[in-house]
């Protein structure tokens, strides 16, 4: 089944304890990206990857960090978590950019306290 | 830098009654553009989407958006709602030339339709 899964789904962490949110999808899509979602904002990008190894900055890209070393993965890393990045995470991925159809992931709910 | 706005963070409706909620971006150039659709417990995921061409364009369960370059709006339309189209929706815009590899987003509607 074509799908973009994220672990975890629900975290609970304290300020400044490094955390990864992993993400993977099995359609072989070139195009990655994560997003926050806060109520009354919509969706902000974080950052987003056209492909291996090409990674670069969203809207919202401070506090986070990511890597694409291999197609299918495309993990969201919080060096030093604080209490404003408490949020709802989504990963997408798309054949060739943001004008393709997105597939999003069941998405992560960080706490941080 | 770009922006979309929705006018209306929560709809309300009555099953059979006709709905429009309301996009406009900011951008004056060529735009892709989009309406995702997230029902309770699940992904988000693709209602419709316009790149060029008729520019009313109609997408799953019903739903069309039309493209009004002249207003920059991008509205989406519902002749009938259901109870099963209870979910929150989102515009999205890619603008090409401006920020070619990103989605911007609006805030979201929440439609709650009563049975």
């Amino acid at each position: 089944e074509a799908q973009v899964t994220q672990n975890p789904r629900y975290l609970i962490t304290v300020t400044g304890k490094k955390l990864t949110v992993t993400c993977s999808q099995n359609m072989n899509h070139e195009y990655m990206s994560w997003y926050r979602q806060d109520p009354g904002l919509g969706l902000r990008q974080i950052y987003y990857s056209m492909n291996v190894e090409v990674t670069d900055k969203g809207d919202v890209p401070e506090g986070y960090k990511v890597s694409r070393k291999e197609k299918r993965n495309f993990p969201l890393i919080l060096e030093s978590p604080s209490p404003n990045q408490t949020s709802l995470y989504f990963c997408a991925s798309s054949w060739g950019g943001p004008q393709e159809t997105q597939y999003f992931g069941p998405g992560t709910r960080l706490l941080v306290l | 830098a770009q922006s979309v706005s929705q006018h209306n963070h929560h709809v309300i409706l009555s099953e059979a009654a006709s709905l429009e909620l309301g996009c406009n971006y900011s951008y004056g150039g060529t735009v892709n553009l989009f309406w995702y659709v997230q029902y309770p417990g699940q992904h988000l995921q693709l209602l419709l989407k316009y790149f060029s061409g008729d520019p009313l364009v109609k997408g799953i369960k019903g739903f069309e958006a039309e493209f009004i370059k002249s207003k920059f709006s991008f509205n989406l339309r519902k002749p009938s709602v259901q109870w099963s189209d209870t979910a929150e929706y989102f515009c999205a815009v890619n603008a090409w030339g401006d920020s070619n590899y990103q989605l911007i987003w609006g805030a979201g509607t929440k439609l709650i339709i009563k049975p």
